[in-house]
């Protein structure tokens, strides 16, 4: 069974950073594209970033690109998410996803990033 | 990136039949039969239950189904059962990752 657990999350004024970590087990992710997903409250998922499997590659959303920075280190089977210059908008559950050609098959409870004053 | 558009709201009663709307353009959804959906219920994660256009994940009903027309892909759900009450989305997921706004699906 794959299991993914997102952490990191919490609460930081504007203009601050917080760095999510991912971990996922019954999955080797080195073969995976892998992203981050967010669910603002009370709204729909908005794909964030991707990173290739070998880490040589990375797509974000508009919104982010210059704050957020997406990693993974393949040993440990893990993904992170540095976020820096954090806006009141950025404020979302975030989810950590591998992708396949069967979509986002796989997704953990998430981790909850809130920016406020 | 513009999300793709789907109706807000859905309903339908016990035993009926409801489909669910995702419209993209010809260079999302109309390019690629990557095309997947989610079920959402409150306060929980995302659940695939439709990937590539029309197939089913193991474990999800048949009752769940999905197709494609040109740059529109839907979702039906037959034999509508009260766990079906969610929150829906659609996803392009080649080249360009977009969702769709999602869809509350009430059984009245």
């Amino acid at each position: 069974e794959v299991q993914v657990v997102e952490s990191g999350g919490g609460s930081v004024q504007p203009g601050g950073s917080l760095r999510l970590s991912c971990t996922v087990s019954g999955l080797r992710i080195g073969n995976d594209w892998m992203s981050w997903v967010r669910q603002a409250p009370g709204k729909g998922l908005e794909w964030v970033a991707n990173t290739k499997p070998d880490g040589s590659e990375e797509h974000y959303v508009e919104s982010v690109k210059g704050r957020f920075a997406i990693s993974r280190d393949n040993d440990r089977n893990s993904l992170y998410l540095q976020m820096n210059s954090l806006r009141t908008e950025d404020t979302a559950m975030y989810y950590c996803v591998p992708e396949s050609s069967s979509g986002y098959a796989h997704w953990g409870q998430g981790t909850l990033v809130i920016v406020s004053s | 990136q513009s999300a793709l558009t789907q109706p807000p709201s859905a309903s339908g009663s016990p035993g009926q039949s409801v489909a669910i709307s995702c419209t993209g353009t010809g260079s999302d959804v109309g390019a690629s039969n990557y095309v997947s959906w989610y079920q959402q219920h409150p306060g929980k994660a995302p659940k695939l239950i439709i990937y590539e256009v029309n197939k089913r994940p193991s474990g999800v009903p048949d009752r769940f189904s999905g197709s494609k027309s040109a740059n529109t892909a839907s979702l039906t759900v037959s034999g509508l059962q009260v766990e079906d009450e969610a929150d829906y989305y659609c996803s392009s997921y080649e080249g360009r990752k977009l969702f769709g706004g999602g869809t509350k699906l009430t059984v009245l």
